[in-house]
């Protein structure tokens, strides 16, 4: 298992601004994975982020938009930029296991953000 | 790309047994999951399948038939704390080449006494 960090766990944000969500994770992990939950939806993959290369994104996302870094294997970030009400969604930080059920996931406890 | 279907919301009663259905359609397979969400919380794994048939744990079982492309989730002996959303995701290939679960809306389970 993981142990996985994320903050802020909520804020509510002004349109056009930008916030960045950091995710912790206990121990050291190749890929950590970004998704996105909007109301009353399933989650979706925005990128996964790999330590020493670009992000890469899934169809829909850009980085422009959900630019990332992962500067070491425990640690990455997500931003949202140049907010609008659309973007106000739970955003989640996860990663693989690594035992038998292969491409099981752990996730953090989420960032809740609401755009006024 | 996959499409996964499943019911939107259902209602139970404690101490009954209620089956949740999923059926997916995907280019690539590579094994079925089950979470479980509770409201403000982070999704946790049930279960995973990725040959045919009945995987049991506890209370919960899952069912997988790939020919059909269906899956069902059985929660027996059903208790308050079940109330959740159960997610159904199907592991397909990123845009990065990794296998990670892709996610079905999710079907949320009231359990009433």
């Amino acid at each position: 298992s993981a142990v996985i960090s994320q903050k802020p766990s909520r804020d509510i944000c002004q349109r056009g601004t930008s916030l960045t969500i950091q995710c912790q994770v206990d121990s050291q992990v190749t890929m950590m994975f970004w998704y996105r939950q909007q109301p009353g939806q399933s989650l979706t993959l925005i990128a996964t982020a790999n330590q020493g290369s670009e992000a890469t994104y899934e169809s829909g996302f850009v980085i422009d938009k959900f630019p990332i870094s992962r500067p070491n294997l425990t640690f990455s970030t997500l931003t949202v930029s140049n907010m609008s009400p659309e973007d106000s969604s739970i955003y989640l930080c996860s990663v693989k296991g690594t035992g038998y059920d292969t491409g099981e996931l752990f996730f953090g406890e989420g960032s809740r953000l609401t755009v006024l | 790309g996959q499409n996964i279907d499943q019911p939107t919301e259902m209602t139970a009663t404690e101490g009954a047994i209620v089956q949740i259905n999923c059926t997916y359609q995907t280019s690539g397979f590579n094994g079925l999951f089950w979470y479980q969400q509770h409201a403000g919380e982070a999704p946790t794994f049930l279960s995973y399948n990725v040959l045919d048939g009945l995987e049991e744990k506890g209370r919960f079982s899952s069912f997988l038939s790939r020919s059909k492309g269906y899956s069902y989730l059985l929660l027996k002996e059903l208790q308050m704390k079940d109330s959740a959303s159960y997610l159904c995701a199907v592991s397909d290939i990123t845009s990065g080449g990794s296998y990670i679960p892709t996610f079905g809306r999710g079907t949320s389970l009231i359990v009433h006494p």
